[in-house]
């Protein structure tokens, strides 16, 4: 089983849109999450840490359910320009020695 | 914020050659890079973890005869890619962390993409 499950997609979705993503991973002992954005052909790029309270970026609101050990990431009012691909990405160990693992991640396509 | 530069960032090679990959951190210091591999439509997998000074640790099923990486000094790791095979040819990303700011910070390379005729 993989360390982190995301469903690959691909959203396509209108301007204003909202839309909502999902990821599982499998060791309980998982510390950190996060959600990171992609490109294409480019370097991953911090969008979220996830805390276990729930915590909001302008238009973005991420979750964590550590019982159901799933995570999930809402975008709303979507524009063109957050088409990419969100990454799913899990810490597990601690802070020196942890280690990441990413899901395979969900691809979106807002259009006009 | 920090920065990480990843050079080059595109190469295309033939068959048997070596290839080098550059990751330096530009404004601060890291003792440990992290060196990635991500395949079309596929997650990043960790191929090894880059120690300045000392061994890096590779993951199970990653050779590190073929994936040979040097950490000399603490703003720069190195990743080359021996005798590259068409099956080697991916999207190669560095890592690094930043301490320097109360939290851990990861930063990424801005990636290879690696060609292997």
């Amino acid at each position: 089983r993989k360390e982190v499950e995301q469903d690959p997609g691909p959203f396509n979705v209108p301007e204003g849109a909202t839309v909502a993503f999902n990821c599982t991973y499998s060791n309980s002992a998982s510390q950190s999450f996060f959600w990171y954005r992609q490109d294409c052909r480019k370097e991953p790029k911090l969008l979220m840490s996830v805390y276990s309270s729930g915590n909001e970026d302008g238009r973005f609101t991420a979750q964590l359910n550590r019982a159901s050990q799933y995570i999930s990431l809402l975008i709303r009012d979507s524009k063109l320009s957050d088409s990419a691909t969100y990454l799913c990405v899990v810490k597990q160990g601690g802070s020196t020695l942890g280690r990441l693992y990413f899901g395979r991640g969900t691809q979106l396509t807002v259009w006009p | 914020g920090a920065v990480v530069s990843q050079h080059p960032s595109r190469v295309i090679c033939k068959s048997g050659t070596s290839v080098k990959i550059e990751c330096r951190s530009l404004d601060f210091q890291a003792t440990t890079m992290f060196w990635y591999r991500q395949f079309p439509k596929q997650s990043l997998m960790l191929m090894a973890t880059s120690n300045e000074g000392s061994k890096a640790t590779y993951e199970q099923g990653v050779e590190k005869d073929k994936f040979l990486i040097n950490h000399a000094s603490l703003t720069l790791s190195t990743l080359t890619v021996t005798s590259a095979h068409p099956e080697d040819s991916s999207f190669y990303i560095c890592s690094a962390r930043d301490w320097g700011r109360g939290d851990e910070k990861l930063f990424f390379g801005s990636g290879t993409q690696l060609s292997v005729l």
